[in-house]
């Protein structure tokens, strides 16, 4: 069964450097997301991509946050400084219908903030 | 509150048992989703239902959803130890506003 690819699966850095997380999303599929859980929270949404352009996106996705979809296949999160508060595990999802049908996750990046 | 909240928290039952999870919302919805997600795991879809629907069944699950009370149930029948994981239930607005809010989700553990 086709799947969502993340890396790395555990991110440690250090507060104020600069991370990208790397989604490999199902081939055929169009619509890609972000999500993050912080510890013992909610899955939060984070933002949306669609034909090259973020669709929609949450107050969380500040100027720190930027994707991007560089070659057809990889769909990346970069935080440009990193906050002890980014310390969360980060979901990408992707779907092939659009945004009223089931999502497929990736099994995550937990990032740790030091 | 929020939308998307489950109950209970956590929830134990014995194999062969069934299990029950709720989910209630605020707003109107265009679908409800339920996930499933192992410790540490990613997320898994399991069945979505549309707002005019009343209930759907996929294998071992059953989900109903109730639009006048804005609630949905999730149930699972003769649970299995590998049944146990969280379950969240995760609602598409109507408004406009496409992505899906999850709720805090129902820990459910499945003893042997």
């Amino acid at each position: 069964e086709p799947e969502v690819t993340q890396t790395p699966s555990h991110q440690v850095t250090q507060m104020g450097q600069e991370v990208i997380l790397r989604c490999v999303p199902i081939s055929n599929h169009l619509y890609f997301y972000w999500y993050r859980q912080i510890l013992g929270q909610k899955v939060e949404f984070l933002v949306s991509f669609y034909n090259n352009e973020i669709s929609e996106k949450s107050e969380i996705f500040d100027d720190q946050f930027s994707v991007e979809r560089p070659d057809g296949s990889n769909f990346t999160l970069k935080i440009r400084s990193t906050k002890l508060e980014d310390s969360a595990m980060y979901f990408c999802a992707s779907n092939g219908q659009g945004d009223f049908y089931g999502y497929t996750f990736g099994s995550g990046t937990r990032l740790t903030v030091v | 509150s929020q939308q998307g909240e489950e109950d209970p928290q956590a929830l134990s039952i014995q194999e062969g048992e069934n299990a029950t999870m709720n989910c209630s919302y605020k707003t109107s919805i265009n679908n409800l989703q339920w996930y499933r997600q192992n410790s540490g795991r990613g997320l898994v879809h399991l069945i979505l239902i549309r707002s005019n629907e009343r209930e759907k069944h996929s294998g071992r699950l059953r989900v109903t959803l109730d639009t006048s009370k804005k609630s949905s149930s999730l149930l699972i029948t003769a649970s299995r130890a590998a049944d146990t994981a969280s379950y969240f239930c995760a609602t598409h607005l109507n408004s406009g506003y496409s992505t899906l809010t999850f709720g805090k989700g129902t820990m459910l553990l499945v003893s042997p």
